[in-house]
């Protein structure tokens, strides 16, 4: 069974300060993609990762794909109370089109 | 350009009812994923349909639980003869393609409530 761990699962910190969350699996992954969720919404995808070592960034979040591509981190700097929710990574495996989801990360930004 | 639309957000049945949950894809997109979040957990995959066809199910229960995507209309999950461990957050996902692209973008859920 695929598995995809975040750490950490918590993170409450104020305004401003820099965070950085990890997905780690011991599987190998075609994609790998980043969603936030809001309390009762869905998830929205924030970026996609397609290539070992690829870094993308998204204004103050910068994502990247592990060279081995098992493994992705998310860092925001300066966070905002907007940012507060929980991130969700999610892998794509060869020959297969279903998400395999992460454990999660629930962050709370404080003004 | 609308995004993926469920329906209805919120369900309330009794136990032993049947459950059904709609889903219409983004403009474009022809495939569609269901995945179901209980509480206070991840995401987890049930099934995948392209247009009248279900080509994974791997993550539906074996019994009670049916999906469909008909040629013309939602794609619908159904559930028979609801049991409390079926509450749920249930979400709809999307893509326009397949292949290490394939982007899916979801819905706002169906939240699934038994008593």
């Amino acid at each position: 069974t695929q598995l995809l761990e975040q750490s950490p699962q918590f993170l409450s910190i104020q305004e401003g300060e820099n965070l950085t969350v990890y997905c780690n699996s011991s599987s190998v992954f075609s994609s790998l993609q980043w969603y936030r969720q809001e309390p009762g919404e869905g998830p929205v995808l924030l970026v996609t990762v397609v290539t070992g070592g690829e870094v993308k960034k998204l204004k103050r979040l910068t994502f990247q794909f592990g060279d081995a591509r098992k493994d992705s981190s998310l860092h925001i700097t300066a966070a905002q109370p907007g940012d507060t929710g929980l991130y969700l990574c999610a892998g794509r495996s060869y020959n297969t089109d279903k998400l395999i989801f992460g454990t999660g990360t629930r962050l709370q930004v404080f003004p | 350009n609308a995004g993926v639309m469920q329906n209805p957000r919120h369900l309330v049945r009794r136990r032993g009812q049947e459950a059904r949950l709609r889903c219409s894809p983004m403009k474009g997109h022809s495939h569609v994923y269901w995945y179901r979040q209980l509480p206070e957990e991840g995401l987890k995959f049930m099934v995948y349909l392209q247009k009248e066809n279900i080509i994974d199910e791997s993550g539906m229960p074996k019994e009670r639980f049916s999906a469909e995507f008909p040629k013309e209309g939602p794609s619908i999950l159904r559930i028979q003869q609801v049991v409390r461990g079926d509450s749920a957050a249930y979400f709809c996902a999307s893509s326009p393609r397949t292949g290490e692209h394939n982007e899916q973008f979801f819905g706002p859920g169906t939240r699934l409530t038994v008593l």
